[in-house]
């Protein structure tokens, strides 16, 4: 079966600790996208990533960090300096042949106290 | 930045009634899609449009790109217990005949559906 897979489902961490979320896909997609969902609001973009080695960011990169060395990966962490870090996050891929249609996986809730 | 409004933020609707819900911009996008997210779940792609005026239909679901390109709408006909959630616009500009696929979102509208 093709998709995007997120682990985990749940991640609990302390204030001050940074945090890596996975997001792997083998829908063979050249673009992979982090987005963070807060309560009564849209999604809102983290980082993308275009091709391999290359990564851009989004409308709010701030305290987040990513890397791309393989085409079907591309996790992302949560730093120390991300004020608010508990959120939903969303990893998404894009196939270069779709100017536009993203398929999300099923998402990382991260909780920090 | 482009935003998105999308109306009305919630709908409490018995099964069998049909479902309309829209989402305006003050900017033209070039393309327009609609995703459906359960709870706890990622989203999922339930319509794509391309072209200004453009009407696609996906089961009991419709959804129109506007004239303007300012705008998009969906319907829902015949609605069925499954069909709560939450609908999300989502509007693209291809600035430049490039596009590296960015997505502004709509807030979402939750549809609540009473047996």
């Amino acid at each position: 079966d093709g998709g995007i897979t997120q682990s985990p489902k749940y991640l609990f961490r302390k204030e001050g600790q940074n945090v890596t979320l996975s997001c792997e896909q083998n829908l063979n997609h050249d673009a992979m996208y982090w987005y963070r969902q807060d309560p009564g609001q849209g999604l809102r973009l983290i980082y993308y990533s275009q091709i391999v080695n290359d990564f851009q960011k989004g409308d709010i990169a701030e305290g987040y960090s990513v890397s791309r060395e393989k085409k079907e990966s591309f996790p992302l962490t949560v730093t120390s300096a991300q004020k608010n870090p508990t959120a939903f996050y969303l990893c998404a891929s894009k196939s270069g042949a779709s100017p536009a249609e993203q398929y999300f996986g099923p998402g990382t809730r991260l909780t920090v106290t | 930045g482009q935003q998105l409004n999308q109306s009305p933020q919630s709908m409490f609707i018995q099964e069998g009634e049909d479902v309309s819900m829209n989402c305006t911009s003050s900017s033209i996008f070039n393309t327009w899609l609609w995703y459906k997210q359960d709870p706890g779940e990622g989203p999922v792609l339930l319509i794509a449009l391309y072209k200004a005026g453009e009407l696609t239909s996906n089961g009991r679901l419709t959804a129109q790109f506007g004239i303007t390109r300012k705008d998009s709408f969906l319907n829902i006909s015949a609605s069925i217990p499954s069909d709560v959630g939450i609908y999300f616009c989502a509007g693209q500009v291809n600035a430049g005949g490039t596009s590296y696929g960015k997505l502004t979102f709509g807030q979402g509208t939750i549809l609540t559906v009473h047996p």
